[in-house]
């Protein structure tokens, strides 16, 4: 069966700091991958998406950067932290029927 | 662009009560998909539909593909303390390949 990892599950950053979140499947493959961010009590933005090694699509402009170096490896990161990118991230992945979420990382930038 | 609106936004209500939300889209959808938040996790799909007028359930949990293609609707029966959380509907964006949008989402606290 496919599975999704996302770690780390908390993350107490300061502003300025670099970012690195993973995320791996497993169980299929060349998968469609997701990172979605949630603020506190908002709905779920899609930040990026890839649909292959190296394809990264971004949907909206940040301080934020996606990588996909492998077919079920997906990595979110930041040069700098900003104060604003604080929040819940989400890791995804479909073949086709909607989404199988990873269980987050809770980001604090302080 | 594209938006789904949920409503409500947020209710409160007594164990054992029924539920209801629903889901409004500004275009036609040919899939809607319901998922569950809980505190602290990522969302977890509850149903599918991919055809209008179908009604499908889960336990206590029944949705509906509007006959116009543009809404949804999410009924919760005998409602428990463990339905708490966030409930979110999406369905495929009209741009990029599996690629979907999702509502705001309806907050659900219950009561014991």
């Amino acid at each position: 069966s496919q599975t999704i990892h996302q770690w780390p599950a908390t993350l107490v950053q300061p502003v300025g700091s670099p970012l690195s979140l993973e995320c791996t499947v497993e169980g299929t493959s060349n998968p469609n991958l997701y990172w979605y961010r949630q603020a506190a009590g908002r709905g779920l933005q899609l930040l990026f998406y890839s649909v292959g090694i190296g394809q990264i699509s971004s949907e909206v402009p940040q301080n934020l950067s996606a990588s996909r170096p492998q077919d079920r490896q997906f990595i979110l990161s930041s040069k700098k932290l900003l104060l604003s990118d604080s929040g819940f991230y989400l890791c995804a992945w479909t073949s086709g029927y909607g989404y199988t979420f990873g269980s987050g990382t809770r980001l604090t930038v302080v | 662009g594209q938006q789904l609106n949920q409503s409500p936004q947020s209710m409160f209500i007594q164990e054992g009560e029924d539920v209801s939300m629903n889901c409004t889209s500004s275009s036609i959808f040919n899939t809607w998909l319901w998922y569950k938040q809980d505190p602290g996790e990522g969302p977890v799909l509850l149903i599918a539909l991919y055809k209008a007028g179908e009604l499908t359930s889960n336990g206590r949990l029944t949705a509906q593909f509007g006959i116009t293609r543009k809404d949804s609707f999410l009924n919760i029966s005998a409602s428990i303390p463990s339905d708490v959380g966030i409930y979110f509907c999406a369905g495929p964006a009209t741009s990029g390949t599996y690629k979907y949008i999702f509502g705001t989402g309806t907050r659900l606290k219950v009561l014991a």
